[in-house]
């Protein structure tokens, strides 16, 4: 079965700065994606980067990337010049790539402080 | 086009009532999906349904729990004789049938048990 870990509970950054969350995942496939997700106090989960297995290249979208590590299986979410709306948790999931479900496996989430 | 809508926001349970939480997909999403969210606990998938089918019901829990998705109407996540245990903020997903797009949520029910 596939599991997701996240090994940091809570993170706080200075406004401006940068800062990275980080993500370990099992799987024995070789088509999956990978993806982060910030939940604000309001509880929409909002996508924030989607990561394709097969792609060698790391996913960017503005101030968010990804260090997507194939081999090591690891999926870390780099922020940068951050923001206070920013301050979230922040899931990061996997889901499998075969067939039609995109049922989404998550990880326990960490707590992104910003500091003014 | 209106969101993934969910209600209601907030829904409060008496020991031994019954939960019934709707889902309403965006307008072509023929694909549902529910997660419970457990406090300080990531999301648990629970089932997955496409219009009248139960698709995979893989993580939902055998006793008092159950779904549905029918031909006309919102998806509905039933909770039987509800416990403590089950209160829980409560996310919906709509898809599409198209491959390459992501599942879109809503912004739960947050069902508390007294």
């Amino acid at each position: 079965a596939q599991t997701v870990t996240q090994s940091q509970p809570e993170m706080s950054v200075q406004e401006a700065e940068t800062v990275t969350l980080s993500c370990t995942y099992d799987t024995s496939e070789s088509d999956y994606y990978l993806f982060w997700y910030k939940q604000p106090p309001s509880r929409q989960m909002i996508l924030v980067i989607r990561q394709e297995a097969y792609k060698q290249q790391n996913a960017t979208e503005n101030r968010f990337s990804v260090n997507f590590q194939k081999a090591a299986k690891s999926f870390s979410l780099k922020i940068s010049d951050s923001q206070l709306g920013d301050a979230a948790m922040y899931f990061c999931a996997y889901r499998s790539g075969a067939g039609n479900n995109r049922k989404l496996i998550w990880g326990l989430g960490t707590s992104l402080a910003v500091n003014p | 086009n209106a969101g993934v809508m969910q209600n209601p926001r907030h829904l409060v349970r008496r020991r031994g009532q019954e939960a019934r939480l709707r889902c309403s997909p965006m307008k072509g999403h023929s694909h549902v999906y529910w997660y419970r969210q457990l406090p300080e606990e990531g999301l648990k998938f629970m089932v997955y349904l496409q219009k009248e089918n139960i698709i995979d019901e893989s993580g939902m829990p055998k006793e008092r729990f159950s779904a549905e998705f029918p031909k006309e109407g919102p998806s509905i996540l039933r909770i039987q004789q509800v416990v403590r245990g089950d209160s829980a903020a409560y996310f919906c997903a709509s898809s599409p049938v198209t491959l390459n797009t992501e599942a879109f949520f809503g912004q739960g029910t947050r069902l508390t048990v007294v």
